[in-house]
């Protein structure tokens, strides 16, 4: 069964901290791709990065990072020198088209973070 | 590009009334597109993806008579939340996906419309 976890309801962190938020998935398939997405107070997802199964690179964009390591099924996302705008619920989640919905996109439960003043 | 919108953003209705929900892609053709669900601080559940001209596809546990979905062109998609009741006050969110080899399996997500049911 494919299953995203998201371990983390809810973290604070003072701004200009770092903070890391934990992904790990469960998929049966080799081909999938992994999401992050941000849903600021507004409600709109905000797309971040999608990652292929086959490209375990970390990558970097800005103040943003994302550690993806198959070996334990786990694409984390850190976010350095915090900014209160970067409070928002963000959303991890998984396609893997093996299960003939090559389309459908599963969502963690979501971890809200909230950056303090 | 690739941006999708619903109408309306917000909607409040009466209990048993009929609610309508659009979804567009505005720069793109989208041959799929998918309807969510999200209640309050919770994660976002797919409740059914529809195929332009054909039946949509729900998920289990969704009512496919309460919740209609019409996918009548490559740019619109419509939720129809029939004899609406307080617990289908939700976040409905679609996506979109294009057919075109740059959209290729990404969805793109719509800003959702909030519905309250009185």
């Amino acid at each position: 069964a494919q299953k995203v976890t998201q371990a983390q309801t809810e973290i604070s962190v003072v701004e200009k901290e770092d903070v890391t938020l934990d992904c790990v998935y469960e998929t049966r398939d080799t081909t999938y791709y992994l999401f992050w997405y941000k849903q600021p107070p507004s409600g709109e997802l905000v797309f971040l990065i999608r990652r292929n199964s086959f490209d375990e690179q970390n990558e970097i964009s800005g103040r943003y990072s994302w550690n993806f390591q198959k070996s334990t099924s786990s694409f984390n996302f850190t976010i350095t020198a915090s900014q209160v705008v970067d409070s928002a619920v963000y959303f991890c989640a998984l396609s893997d088209p093996s299960m003939n919905r090559d389309d459908k996109i599963i969502f963690g439960k979501g971890t809200r973070l909230h950056i303090l003043p | 590009g690739a941006v999708v919108s619903q109408h309306p953003s917000w909607v409040i209705c009466k209990s048993g009334t009929s609610v309508k929900i659009e979804c567009r892609s505005l720069d793109f053709q989208a041959t799929t597109m998918f309807w969510y669900r999200q209640f309050p601080k919770q994660s976002l559940m797919l409740m059914a993806t529809s195929n332009e001209g054909s039946k949509a596809t729900y998920e289990q546990g969704v009512e496919k008579d309460k919740f209609l979905i019409n996918h009548a062109s490559l740019t619109l998609s419509t939720l129809t939340v029939t004899s609406a009741h307080p617990e289908d006050s939700s976040f409905y969110i679609c996506s979109a996906m294009g057919s075109g080899r740059a959209l290729y399996n990404e969805q793109f997500f719509g800003p959702g419309t909030r519905l309250t049911v009185l």
